[in-house]
């Protein structure tokens, strides 16, 4: 089956630095590529859609300048977010699709914890 | 815009028990219904999905039941096991391919040995 990877799977940053995390579709090309946040006990809330090659889509509310998103492969997209501040700790889970795989397959999440 | 809502919340069975959760939705265009089921630290894992063209799917312990009509969908599992303790969600969408999917806001399973 499809399978995608997130990368770190936890990660620990001081605030005011940048943290990257990569989204990779292992065994198939994802045109498409969502990212979402998850706090404690709640839903996943989606921050943007990313389709290769061009600008991301951002939901309302969500700072496309915090949180940097570059979908430059059918296989790969990264989210940075920048200028990390405490608040910004979540865990953050993207998701891949194609018309060749569907349905939406979710990586394992990245924790981010800001000091 | 689409609307899930997810009941209940939170849910307790028995090992061995049978276990129901149930979704509705407001948007009479969804025509794909997924069940994702996430572990605690985890991403969220595809465990049955059932388009709008079909009244019942099955896969081993699992099924799911859709009335278009009413406008809701139901997670089924039967003979219930603790690995089977995580919270599961819902969603419905007009796109599978990831496209405007929504999401309930997620039932927490814990099956007591």
């Amino acid at each position: 089956g499809a399978v995608v990877s997130q990368h770190p799977s936890w990660v620990i940053c001081k605030s005011g630095t940048s943290v990257k995390i990569e989204c990779r579709s292992l065994d198939f090309q994802a045109t498409t590529m969502f990212w979402y946040r998850q706090f404690p006990k709640q839903s996943l809330m989606l921050m943007a859609t990313s389709n290769e090659g061009s600008k991301a889509t951002y939901e309302q509310g969500v700072e496309k300048d915090k949180f940097l998103i570059n979908h430059a492969s059918l296989t790969l997209s990264t989210l940075t977010v920048t200028s990390a501040h405490p608040e910004d700790s979540s865990f953050y889970i993207c998701s891949a699709s194609s018309v060749l795989e569907s349905p939406l397959h979710f990586g394992n999440g990245t924790r981010l914890t800001v000091t | 815009g689409e609307n899930v809502e997810q009941h209940p919340s939170t849910l307790s069975v028995q090992e061995g028990d049978s276990a129901v959760i149930k979704c509705t939705y407001s948007d009479s265009a969804s025509n794909y219904f997924p069940w994702y089921k996430q572990e605690l630290g985890k991403g969220p894992q595809l465990i049955i999905d059932i388009r709008s063209n079909v009244g019942e799917k099955k896969d081993q312990r699992i099924a799911v039941t859709l009335n278009k009509t009413a406008k809701h969908f139901s997670l089924h599992i039967t003979e219930t096991q603790p690995e089977d303790s995580a919270v599961y969600f819902c969603a419905a969408t007009t796109d599978n391919y990831g496209q405007n999917f929504v999401f309930g806001p997620g039932t927490r399973l814990s099956v007591l040995p």
